[in-house]
């Protein structure tokens, strides 16, 4: 069964450090994946996708992800966080019309 | 890319009602999707909801309990009956046309 882990449930960053957030997942095939954004009482926002071809990926708002198909794992990263990207950041994978979604990581970003 | 509305934005129902949610899509779709996004959890696909067709629940949630509508390509409902404090969520609509896009979501208390 197709299934999304995020490891990590909460991480603390500083603001202007760097940024990864783990994201794993199990699927026969290669999968679409796909990265959303939630901030505190707003709906999901899509930052990044990959479906095929390069395997670096940019997205919105400076965030890129990398696929890696040995690990399973697209995780996603931000070279310099700002305080406003504080929010909850969910991984998910694409099988045709089906969606699964990690459990989420809340991101703190402290001055 | 597709934009999808919903009404209510938010609402607080009491224990025993009922309260159907709106979703409309600005293009039209075969497929749309009801979530459920408990408090500080990930999102959880309640039905899919095919124009023209009974909706498909998936495990834990039933017909009787979350009743949706599909009368055409562009519109959906669910209804949420009998509520309890435990539906109390952010039920969000969902299309997919290569990527997923979600409604703003509709934020559900339950006294």
């Amino acid at each position: 069964a197709q299934s999304v882990t995020q490891p990590d449930i909460h991480i603390t960053v500083s603001e202007g450090a760097s940024l990864e957030l783990r994201c794993n997942y199990s699927y026969g095939a290669t999968p679409y994946l796909f990265w959303y954004v939630q901030s505190p009482g707003q709906g999901l926002q899509l930052l990044l996708k990959y479906f095929s071809g390069d395997t670096l990926v940019q997205g919105i708002k400076g965030f890129e992800a990398e696929f890696k198909r040995s690990q399973s794992s697209f995780n996603l990263r931000k070279p310099s966080v700002h305080w406003s990207d504080a929010a909850e950041y969910f991984c998910a994978v694409g099988t045709g019309n089906q969606f699964y979604f990690g459990t989420g990581t809340s991101l703190t970003v402290i001055p | 890319s597709a934009v999808i509305s919903q009404k209510p934005s938010r609402d607080i129902c009491q224990r025993g009602t009922s309260l159907t949610i709106q979703c409309q899509v600005d293009s039209q779709v075969t497929m749309m999707f009801w979530y459920r996004q408990q408090p500080g959890q990930s999102l959880t696909l309640i039905a899919t909801a095919n124009q023209g067709s009974e909706a498909t629940y998936e495990s834990g949630f039933v017909i009787d309990k979350f009743p949706i509508s599909r009368p055409n390509l562009t519109f959906s409902t669910l209804t949420v009956s009998n509520m309890s404090p435990e539906d109390s969520s952010i039920y969000l609509c969902s299309v997919v046309d290569y990527e997923q896009y979600f409604g703003p979501g509709t934020r559900l208390t339950v006294t």
